[in-house]
C-alpha cells in the first residue's frame, strides 16, 4: 500500500538550531510532494510543494526541502528555526492519478524553545 | 475565488446518535473533493474522495458513510456514532489533473467532533 513516513514524531529545538524533517514515500510512479504546517490552534497551512522542475524547493517563512527521487523522499530543512516555528509538521504525496489522492505522514511536532 | 465551507465548527455528540456534517466549495465545478479524520496523536487519515456526483470512495472500513448529492456539496454521516469516531474532520477539495491542478489541496476549517 502506499505509505509516506516521517521518522521523527517529536522534536525539539533551541532557537537558531537548524532544523531537518524526514520524510518518505513509498510509491514508484510520479508523485507530487507537500509539507504543510498546522499551528497550535490553527488551520493546516500550505508550506511548499513540488510538482516538477527544480528538486530544491522554497516555501514560505524559509523552509525548503529537496525531492531525491532515487531515495523517495522529500526532507524539510530550515537553517535557522524561530519559536514561532512551533507547529506539526506533515509530509504529504499524491502519486499522479485522476483521484488526486493526498495521503499523509503521521506529523512531526517541533517544538522551539527560546 | 474559490472557497471551502465546512460545519459545523465543533459538535458534541453521545454514542449512538446520527451525524451529519457538510461541506461545501464555491467558485469551481466538478472538483475532487474529500474527507480526512485527524485524530488526537496521529496524523491525517483519508477517509472518503469523490471525483463527481454520486461517486464515493471509501479507503478505511468504519462506522462512516459520505454522499455527494450535489457537486459542490460532500456530506460525512453516521447512523451511530462510536466514541473512537472522535476526531476533527477535515474536507478539502482539488482540481483534476485534467484541468491542470497545480494548487494542491484546499482545506475547509475542519469539525472538532466529541463523541461523549
Amino acid at each position: 500500500a502506499q505509505s509516506v513516513s516521517q521518522h521523527n514524531h517529536h522534536v525539539i529545538l533551541s532557537e537558531a538550531a537548524s532544523l531537518e524533517l524526514g520524510c518518505n514515500y513509498s510509491y514508484g510512479g510520479t508523485v507530487n510532494l507537500f509539507w504543510y504546517v498546522q499551528y497550535p490552534g490553527q488551520h493546516l497551512q500550505l508550506l511548499l510543494k513540488y510538482f516538477s522542475g527544480d528538486p530544491l524547493v522554497k516555501g514560505i517563512k524559509g523552509f525548503e526541502a529537496e525531492f531525491i527521487k532515487s531515495k523517495f523522499s522529500f526532507n524539510l530543512r530550515k537553517p535557522s528555526v524561530q519559536w514561532s516555528d512551533t507547529a506539526e509538521y506533515f509530509c504529504a504525496v499524491v502519486p499522479w492519478s485522476g483521484y488526486n489522492k493526498l495521503i499523509f505522514g503521521a506529523g512531526t511536532r517541533l517544538a522551539v524553545h527560546p | 475565488s474559490q472557497t471551502i465551507h465546512q460545519w459545523p465548527a465543533t459538535l458534541v455528540q453521545p454514542v449512538g446518535s446520527p451525524l451529519s456534517l457538510e461541506c461545501t466549495v464555491e467558485g469551481t465545478s466538478n472538483p475532487n473533493l474529500y474527507w480526512y479524520r485527524q485524530a488526537a496523536g496521529r496524523g491525517l487519515q483519508l477517509l472518503f474522495y469523490s471525483v463527481g456526483i454520486g461517486q464515493i470512495s471509501s479507503e478505511v472500513p468504519q462506522n462512516l458513510s459520505a454522499s455527494r448529492p450535489q457537486d459542490r456539496q460532500f456530506i460525512l454521516s453516521s447512523k451511530k456514532l462510536l466514541l473512537s469516531d472522535s476526531g476533527f474532520y477535515l474536507c478539502a477539495w482539488s482540481v483534476p489533473p485534467d484541468r491542470g491542478w497545480k494548487y494542491g489541496y484546499t482545506f475547509g476549517s475542519g469539525t472538532r467532533l466529541t463523541v461523549v
